[in-house]
């Protein structure tokens, strides 16, 4: 089946430091890719959607300056978190769809857990 | 390995009609449930969330029951409308999501 990875898988960081997270379709590409995030005991909430070669469409209330996505190519999506701050604590998920297909299918990656200091 | 299953993979009902869409899950060491729904093309959006020590949730027209002890949960949709027509997903969460793999409801005007 389709694989999503996510690196890092957990990250700590200082207050004001900017965090990078990478979201890689492994065998298949990714022409459109969504992230998530999830505060603690709260539903997942779409942040943006990204499709490659193309801005991302971010959701309303969610800051496009603070969280940058780049999808340069179709098998990799970065989410930047710049200048982090401790309410940006979350857990991240990105999603892929696999463009050489009919389906709609997402395939999640494993999420990456953000913990600013 | 936590397998998430969801029955009926596709449903079809006339509009009006009170459904039904079921998720069984293998681990119950779960931190919670979630249901979404996914529109052709769009992300997900998240419908209800039950939290681990949680029976049920209520959003209008939607009600989702979680029972840990036998690793179920189901999405009771009333009074359905064409509008309700989607794909259904639930997921748990232990360390991560681990997600069903879906049901597409489809809804007859």
């Amino acid at each position: 089946g389709a694989v999503v990875s996510q690196h890092p898988s957990w990250v700590i960081c200082k207050s004001g430091t900017s965090v990078k997270i990478e979201c890689r379709s492994l065998d298949f590409q990714a022409t459109t890719m969504f992230w998530y995030r999830q505060f603690p005991k709260q539903s997942l909430m779409l942040m943006a959607t990204s499709n490659e070669g193309s801005k991302a469409t971010y959701e309303q209330g969610v800051e496009k300056d603070k969280f940058l996505i780049n999808h340069a190519s179709l098998t990799l999506s970065t989410l930047t978190v710049t200048s982090a701050h401790p309410e940006d604590s979350s857990f991240y998920i990105c999603s892929a769809r696999d463009g050489g297909k009919a389906s709609d299918e997402q395939f999640f990656g494993p999420g990456t857990r953000l913990t600013v200091l | 390995k936590q397998e998430v299953t969801q029955i009926p993979a596709a449903l079809s009902v006339p509009e009006g009609e009170n459904l039904v869409l079921n998720c069984s899950f293998t681990d119950s060491a779960i931190y919670n449930l979630q249901w979404f729904r996914q529109d052709p093309g769009k992300g997900l959006t998240s419908l209800l969330l039950i939290q681990s020590s949680q029976r049920e949730q209520t959003s209008g027209r939607l009600n989702a029951s979680l029972d840990k002890s036998s690793g179920r949960s189901t999405l009771y949709i009333a009074a359905s409308q064409p509008g309700d027509s989607a794909t259904y997903l639930c997921a748990v969460t232990i360390n991560q999501f681990y997600f069903g793999t879906g049901t597409s409801l489809t809804v007859i005007p």
